[in-house]
């Protein structure tokens, strides 16, 4: 079936680091890929997504391209704020499986001063 | 202000003592969707609704049962809760499909069975 793996955290950076967080897939078919982003006592927000390979998601200076021959869409920015400081998940929907998003465990991301 | 309301926040119960989670949104969305978010599994699909009257199973439905008799109202039921129902909580909806448009989801309601 589908899969999501992502990187284990907790990922601890000083504000203004480059932030990479790694997420590979697992999945018959074409998915669409999303990263979602979950800050402290909220649900779950949209952060971009990307839904054929070599498309480029953006939003908020968070960059992810989806790389089919890798199975890869990592989560990059290139200077990180406190403000970023949330739980980070990598999903996908499969062309077969329209009721439903796939998540990976979550990537933990703390920003210090 | 478009939202998901999920109600209780916070609850903590007894083995066995049914309970309902309830979930209404305002974005007149067609399809909503029960989570559950575990340590180290992430988020699980619970149950989905495409539509009124329209409920399946997700990938961890034992144990819960849901109904959708309004557009806007998803309830999430335990009809005999037992305590590796303690978990997180979320509810979500979307204009269609999950994949097709952005899940709104709530803020979550975290369950403690004891």
């Amino acid at each position: 079936g589908d899969s999501v793996t992502q990187m284990e955290g907790p990922v601890t950076l000083s504000e203004e680091a480059f932030l990479t967080i790694n997420c590979t897939y697992t999945a018959t078919g074409y998915p669409s890929l999303f990263w979602y982003v979950q800050y402290p006592g909220e649900g779950l927000q949209l952060l971009l997504k990307a839904t054929k390979a070599d498309d480029k998601g953006s939003n908020k200076g968070f960059e992810a391209t989806y790389r089919k021959e890798t199975t890869s869409f990592h989560l990059e920015k290139g200077s990180v704020q406190v403000s970023d400081s949330a739980v980070y998940f990598c999903a996908l929907r499969n062309t077969g499986t329209a009721s439903k998003l796939t998540f990976g465990t979550g990537t933990r991301l703390q920003v210090t001063l | 202000e478009a939202q998901v309301t999920q109600n209780p926040r916070y609850l903590i119960t007894v083995t066995g003592k049914k309970l309902t989670v309830t979930c209404s949104q305002n974005m007149n969305h067609e399809y909503m969707s029960w989570y559950r978010q575990d340590p180290g599994l992430g988020l699980r699909q619970i149950y989905y609704s495409m539509n009124v009257e329209v409920t399946d199973k997700g990938d961890v439905p034992e144990g819960y049962k849901v109904s959708r008799k309004e557009k806007r109202n998803f309830p999430l039921i335990l009809e005999s809760p037992s305590p590796n129902q303690t978990s997180l909580y979320f509810c979500a909806s979307s204009l269609g499909g999950p994949g097709n448009q952005p899940q709104h989801f709530g803020d979550g309601t975290r369950l403690s069975i004891l």
